[in-house]
């Protein structure tokens, strides 16, 4: 299998406030894992890959001070919106590969962010 | 950068009827990927095709890396009402992953 889990969610914040998405790989190791915003009736759109234990890279336009990643494991990767806005609403969305399959991203169930 | 035209964006079909779909680019791709996205969730890999020329299946579904390896199409045959969601191509090549920007398909039944 390749299950891919996400936590929270849904989560409400207010302005200014940070909020940490978790992204697990739960039954492969992911050597890589990808994070991607979605706005509603859009396409995915990718904000960055992240490999275990490097730096992110991110995509032009994301602003990599604002949304943190850390990828300390090969089977956990966080997403850190820090001081958010309302415009950050989205839907969060994480995808991990497997080492021996490396062009196959297998995606989680997506986080719902509201910030009033 | 590497762009996704897919087609079409909605389709209204009957139950039972079959489904076809397909996404082009101006660019050439090493891998081709389908996936099916319900409302509220992450997109789900139905098809992974990996050689110009290759045919897959998966159910009643099927899809095809074109031979020049700027298409692909997916097929969906006898659909039924579970079949209703957004289905994205997905291409790689020397870039990450990118998407169509979806087929959205509704079943009546």
């Amino acid at each position: 299998g390749a299950v891919v889990s996400q936590h929270p969610s849904r989560v409400i914040c207010k302005s200014g406030t940070s909020v940490k998405i978790e992204c697990r790989s739960l039954d492969f190791q992911a050597t890589t894992m990808f994070w991607y915003r979605q706005f509603p009736k859009k396409s995915l759109m990718l904000m960055a890959t992240s490999n275990e234990g490097s730096k992110a890279t991110y995509e032009q336009g994301v602003e990599k001070d604002k949304f943190l990643i850390n990828h300390a494991s090969l089977t956990l990767s966080t997403l850190t919106v820090t001081s958010a806005h309302p415009e950050d609403s989205s839907f969060y969305i994480c995808s991990a590969s497997k080492s021996g399959a490396p062009y196959e991203q297998y995606f989680g169930p997506g986080t719902r962010l509201t910030v009033t | 950068g590497q762009q996704l035209n897919q087609s079409p964006q909605s389709m209204f079909i009957q139950e039972g009827e079959d489904v076809s779909m397909n996404c082009t680019s101006s660019s050439i791709f090493n891998t081709w990927l389908w996936y099916k996205q319900d409302p509220g969730e992450g997109p789900v890999l139905l098809i992974a095709l990996y050689k110009a020329g290759e045919l897959t299946s998966n159910g009643r579904l099927t899809a095809q890396f074109g031979i020049t390896r700027k298409d692909s199409f997916l097929n969906i045959s006898a659909s039924i009402p579970s079949d209703v969601g957004i289905y994205f191509c997905a291409g790689q090549g020397n870039t990450p992953l990118v998407f169509g920007k979806g087929t959205r398909l509704s079943v009546i039944a």
